[in-house]
């Protein structure tokens, strides 16, 4: 069965610092990974989905940048973090071609200050 | 996309059956019906998924009418633990899973 790590559970930062968030998926080759985010008592919403290395499409415009230098890594990043992207981030990860879903990680909730 | 409703919240009781009802009207073919359930401070969890008629697991069972433009999601003898947040999603499973979009979900207060 697919795991999914994802870290650092929690994260204050500072505005206009950088932000790096690590995904890392075990249990299955060539997954589709994504990365969502959840304001506080809001639904999900789909930020980035990469379906193999080096391709990464962006759902919403951002200041932030995703990137999926191996098959099973998927990076969330920011060179200037905003107030506004204080949440609660989630990556996840289906199988190619169908399944039965998304299986989630843990998430990381993140405060800018 | 298929969008779909769901009531915003929903109140029942230890040991009662609740259904929660989601709405699809534009639900395409090759569409799959799914259910997740998240927790606070959690990734939603998978909990069912069905393309038509009735599915049961171990933890829930799924209807879909004929016309599969609503799906009811049942969860049998609730408790405590059962409060969450559910999410209904519809999409074409083939399609990579990027047209799968969470709305706010149903909020669930199990009380004693």
């Amino acid at each position: 069965s697919q795991t999914i790590h994802q870290w650092p559970a929690t994260l204050v930062q500072p505005v206009g610092s950088p932000l790096s968030l690590e995904c890392t998926v075990e249990g299955t080759s060539n997954p589709n990974l994504y990365w969502y985010r959840q304001a506080a008592g809001r639904g999900l919403q789909l930020l980035f989905y990469s379906v193999g290395i080096g391709q990464i499409s962006s759902e919403v415009p951002q200041n932030l940048s995703a990137s999926r230098p191996q098959d099973r890594q998927f990076i969330l990043s920011s060179k200037k973090l905003l107030l506004s992207d204080s949440g609660f981030y989630l990556c996840a990860t289906s199988k190619q071609g169908g399944g039965y879903g998304y299986t989630f990680g843990s998430g990381t909730r993140l405060t800018v200050v | 996309l298929a969008k779909t409703t769901q009531p915003i919240s929903m109140d029942s009781y230890e040991g009662q059956e609740v259904n929660i009802t989601c709405s699809h009207n534009n639900i395409a073919t090759n569409d799959y019906i799914t259910w997740y359930q998240q927790f606070p401070s959690q990734g939603p969890r998978f909990i069912i998924q069905g393309y038509k008629t009735k599915v049961t697991n171990e933890v829930a069972s799924l209807f879909i009418p004929a016309d599969r433009k609503s799906s009811t999601l049942s969860l049998p003898r609730v408790s405590l633990s059962d409060t969450a947040v559910y999410y209904c999603l519809v999409g074409d499973m083939s399609d990579y899973g990027q047209n799968f979009v969470f709305g706010p979900g149903t909020r669930l207060s199990v009380l004693p």
